[in-house]
C-alpha cells in the first residue's frame, strides 16, 4: 500500500502564511490523486476544506488554498488566524482505494 | 440541510462483531459514494473502505478485506458498515463521510466511538 506524507507539525504566526505538503511513496501527486484536505480540531469531526486539488467548498474560508508543487499536494493558509489552529489531513487516490497522509499539527503563535 | 447521523457508542468484546448505521438527510441518496474512516485513539485518519450508493459496489482497505462489509439500504436513505472479529486494536471513532465521485469529499457524521474491551 502507497505511504502518503506530512510534515508531522509547524508552527505560523497570526497573520503568516504556511504551506503544507502531501507526498506520495509511489511518484508524484497529480491531478489524478484527487487529493482531497481536511481540517480537524480536537474532539470534532474532519471537516473537507479543499476537493479535487484546487476546489473549495463554500465553507472554506478564501484563505485556504490547494495545488500541485513539485510532484506534491499542498495546501497553503495565508493570513493565518487563530481558529486555524488544528491538525490538517490530506488523501490521495489510488485506483480503487484512498489513503490519508499521517496529518500535520499546526499551532499558531 | 444535509447531515449524516451515526449510531451510537458500542462497547463490544474481543472477537465479536458491530454494525455501525450512518443515516443520510438532504441527499440525492444514490448520488454518492459513502466512505467509512475510522480514528484510533490519538492517531490519524484511516481510510476503511467505500461503497457506491447506487450500484453498491464496494471497495475495500486491503488491511481490512475479509473483516468489513459495507452495505447500504436505499429506501431508508442509511449506509452500515460491519466489522467481525474485533479486537483491542480495532477500538477507534469511525466516521461516514460522503463523496460525490471524482474525488469530491463533502460532509461528515459526527462519529461512532467503538471500544473493543474484554
Amino acid at each position: 500500500q502507497a505511504v502518503v506524507t506530512q510534515e508531522p507539525s509547524v508552527t505560523v504566526s497570526p497573520g503568516g502564511t504556511v504551506t503544507l505538503t502531501c507526498a506520495s511513496s509511489t511518484g508524484a501527486v497529480t491531478s489524478t490523486s484527487y487529493s482531497n484536505w481536511f481540517q480537524q480540531k480536537p474532539g470534532q469531526a474532519p471537516r473537507t476544506l479543499i476537493y479535487q486539488t484546487t476546489n473549495r467548498h463554500s465553507w472554506t474560508p478564501a484563505r485556504f488554498s490547494g495545488s500541485l508543487l513539485g510532484g506534491k499536494a499542498t495546501l497553503t493558509l495565508s493570513d493565518v488566524q487563530p481558529e486555524d489552529e488544528a491538525e490538517y489531513f490530506c488523501l490521495l487516490h489510488y485506483g480503487n482505494a484512498w489513503v490519508f497522509g499521517g496529518g500535520a499539527k499546526v499551532t499558531v503563535l | 440541510q444535509v447531515q449524516l447521523v451515526q449510531s451510537g457508542t458500542e462497547v463490544k468484546q474481543p472477537g465479536a462483531s458491530v454494525k455501525v448505521s450512518c443515516k443520510a438527510s438532504g441527499y440525492t441518496f444514490t448520488a454518492y459514494h459513502m466512505h467509512w474512516v475510522r480514528q484510533a485513539p490519538g492517531q490519524g485518519l484511516q481510510w476503511m473502505g467505500c461503497i457506491n450508493l447506487n450500484s453498491g459496489d464496494t471497495f475495500y482497505a486491503q488491511s481490512l478485506q475479509g473483516r468489513v462489509t459495507m452495505t447500504r439500504d436505499t429506501s431508508i436513505t442509511t449506509g452500515y458498515m460491519d466489522l467481525s472479529s474485533l479486537m483491542s486494536d480495532d477500538t477507534a471513532v469511525y466516521y461516514c463521510a460522503m463523496e460525490v465521485g471524482g474525488g469530491q469529499w463533502l460532509d461528515w457524521g459526527r462519529g461512532t466511538l467503538i471500544t473493543v474491551s474484554s
